[in-house]
Formats: structure tokens, C-alpha cells, sequence
């Protein structure tokens, strides 16, 4: 089957750095992607990852092992408006983007 | 401005009644799909249109029906409307259905009652 796994919630604060990690068993791979969703919004892309390794981009950077079937998203100098949900997602071999459940991350002062 | 627009933002409505949700994207991509976002925050595609051709129909029942008149809009029609059809219903497009990032509408939180 399909399955994506993230953590439900997490806590961090303001100026400090977090790691949200995902973990994906997939029927066939095409690419992981983070998406940020505040609430009562849509999603909004973040980065993506189809080959091994660490893709950077600001504040925000994305890995991915392949073999492991894992990826983090890395928040550096968090700010109270990165409290939303991150939604890691996996393109499967049929093209079709599964999105796991999502992580709620709280940043307080 | 709107890269993907969706009508109606809220729609209350009764148990075994019809509605349409409307989606539009003036981006020009050539990809267009559904989601849903149920209560506990799941999003899940339901279908997927390449250039107005239907290429994923996850398991989702016949009473929801796709429709794409040209390949920036993409409607979405649900007959005989149940509780469990109560979610956030979300529009996307990507300009091809290999392309990794995906543009959201803002969502269409549909409440039956």
C-alpha cells in the first residue's frame, strides 16, 4: 500500500531551528515535495526533492534518502507566521501526488 | 490576479441535494485536478485532467462527475449529496502532469447537513 508518515504536531520557538521529518513507502517514486498550508488556507509549494541529498532555498531546505524513504523539512530562524501545517507529499509512479496527513508546528514567542 | 479561482467559497446545503463547484486557472497550464481535505486534515486527489482528459479517477463514488469544457476550467459536479461529502474541496494545476509544483485554489469548504 501507500503510506506517508509525519509527525502530528510539534512545538518550537521563535528564532530557533526545526526539523519535520517524513517517511514514505510508495508504489514507485517521481519526487517529495513540502508544502506549507496556514489555516483555513491553501497549500503553497515549498520545495522539492527527487534525487538524494539537501536542496536549500532561504530559511527552508528539503532532504531526501531514497533508500530510507525519508526526507526532512529543516525551518531555520523560525518566525511566528511559519505556525501552519507542512504537508509532505510523494509522486508515485503513476504520477499521482499523495499528501500525507500533515504536521502542525506551533512556533511561540 | 487570481492564478486559481474556485466558486463557491462556502456552500451549506441538504442531504440528496445536486451542487457544482467551479474551477478556473489563467496560468495556462495543462494540467487540473480535485482534492478533498477531510476533517482531519487528509488531502487527497480525486481526479486529474490533462488538456480536458480525465488521467487519474481515484476510487471516488459516481456520484461526484468531472467535467472539463476547455483545459482552464475544471468543474466538479456531486449529485445526491451525503454527510460524509462535507470537506474542504480543493482545485489545483500544474503546467504539465509531470510538473512537480502544484498551484491551489483556495478551497471550497462544502458543509451538508
Amino acid at each position: 500500500g501507500q503510506n506517508i508518515d509525519q509527525p502530528t504536531e510539534m512545538t518550537a520557538t521563535e528564532g530557533a531551528i526545526v526539523q519535520i521529518n517524513c517517511t514514505y513507502q510508495t508504489s514507485g517514486f517521481n519526487g517529495l515535495f513540502w508544502y506549507q498550508q496556514h489555516a483555513g488556507e491553501a497549500p503553497t509549494f515549498l520545495s522539492y526533492n527527487v534525487l538524494d541529498g539537501l536542496e536549500e532555498k532561504g530559511r527552508f531546505s528539503s532532504f531526501l534518502s531514497r533508500s530510507k524513504g525519508y526526507s526532512y523539512l529543516l525551518l531555520k530562524e523560525l518566525q511566528m507566521k511559519d505556525s501552519a501545517s507542512y504537508l509532505c507529499a510523494v509522486r508515485t509512479g503513476g504520477f499521482k501526488t499523495i499528501f500525507g496527513a500533515g504536521t502542525r508546528l506551533f512556533v511561540k514567542a | 490576479d487570481t492564478a486559481v479561482s474556485q466558486t463557491p467559497k462556502y456552500l451549506v446545503t441538504q442531504m440528496g441535494n445536486d451542487k457544482s463547484i467551479k474551477c478556473e486557472q489563467n496560468l495556462g497550464h495543462d494540467t487540473m485536478y480535485w482534492y478533498k481535505q477531510d476533517s482531519k486534515k487528509f488531502l487527497k486527489i480525486m481526479f486529474s485532467y490533462n488538456n480536458k482528459e480525465l488521467i487519474i479517477n481515484e476510487t471516488v463514488p459516481n456520484r461526484f462527475s468531472p467535467k472539463s469544457p476547455d483545459k482552464a476550467h475544471l468543474n466538479l459536479h456531486i449529485n445526491s449529496l451525503e454527510l460524509g461529502d462535507s470537506a474542504v474541496y480543493f482545485c489545483a494545476s500544474s503546467p504539465r502532469t509531470d510538473d512537480y509544483e502544484q498551484y491551489f485554489g483556495p478551497g471550497t469548504r462544502l458543509t451538508v447537513t
